[in-house]
């Protein structure tokens, strides 16, 4: 089915692991987004990409790294887990549309232990 | 630094009433506003977005948007139970990059 997919949906790591969160989505948009969601912060944006090799940075994106080799894939990875990176973590995508809408995939809860 | 506030919550509504639920941002130059739903453990899912002052009607759903205060709102007719989940509140600033920044969500339960 055509949407936006995020794996692993549950992920438990220890302090200091590196972690990847993967991304896919079969629309074919130009962005993609990564965003945490913490209890009474709301949803705050990561890192976000235009388009393949294009990326930059979001609110907060100290201890993440992201890459973007294809359009529709949008890995997050996490070089050295802290407790404080446990968190719900959605991936977005949107077209150009005037819109602009975003579309979010199902969410990966991380947990740091 | 961008700020997008909601009405702190919870809400409580009977079935059948309508739920109104605002939001205020900072960002003068904001362009586009979303209202996004979210259940508990899952995804926001788009409600609606409007980008021109007045109202914009779906349904059950109208979204206002004042950009000279700038506040936007939603209101809910007819609200089920259904309609009880976490109502986020998006706004797209200035810019090309298309980011979002949201509210921290008010929640929203309706009673039968």
């Amino acid at each position: 089915d055509a949407g936006i997919t995020q794996s692993p949906r549950y992920k438990i790591t220890e302090t200091g692991r590196q972690v990847t969160l993967m991304c896919h989505q079969t629309w074919s948009h130009s962005y993609m987004f990564w965003y945490r969601q913490d209890l009474g912060h709301g949803l705050r944006l990561i890192y976000y990409s235009a388009a393949a090799d294009i990326t930059d940075k979001g609110e907060v994106p100290d201890g993440y790294v992201v890459s973007r080799s294809k359009t529709e894939n949008f890995p997050l990875t996490l070089e050295s887990a802290t407790r404080s990176q446990t968190s719900v973590y959605f991936c977005a995508s949107s077209t150009l549309d005037p819109s602009d809408t975003q579309y979010f995939g199902p969410g990966t809860r991380l947990t740091v232990l | 630094q961008k700020e997008v506030e909601q009405n702190s919550g919870p809400l409580s509504v009977p079935e059948g009433a309508i739920a109104s639920l605002n939001c205020t941002y900072s960002d003068r130059g904001s362009q586009s506003f979303f209202w996004y739903r979210q259940y508990s453990g899952k995804s926001p899912e788009l409600i609606m977005f409007i980008y021109s002052n007045g109202d914009k009607e779906d349904g059950r759903f109208t979204a206002q948007l004042n950009k000279a205060s700038q506040y936007v709102s939603l209101l809910i007719r007819d609200s089920q139970p259904s309609d009880s989940a976490t109502y986020l509140c998006a706004v797209m600033g200035s810019g090309s990059a298309r980011q979002l920044t949201f509210g921290s969500g008010t929640q929203l339960t309706v009673l039968p």
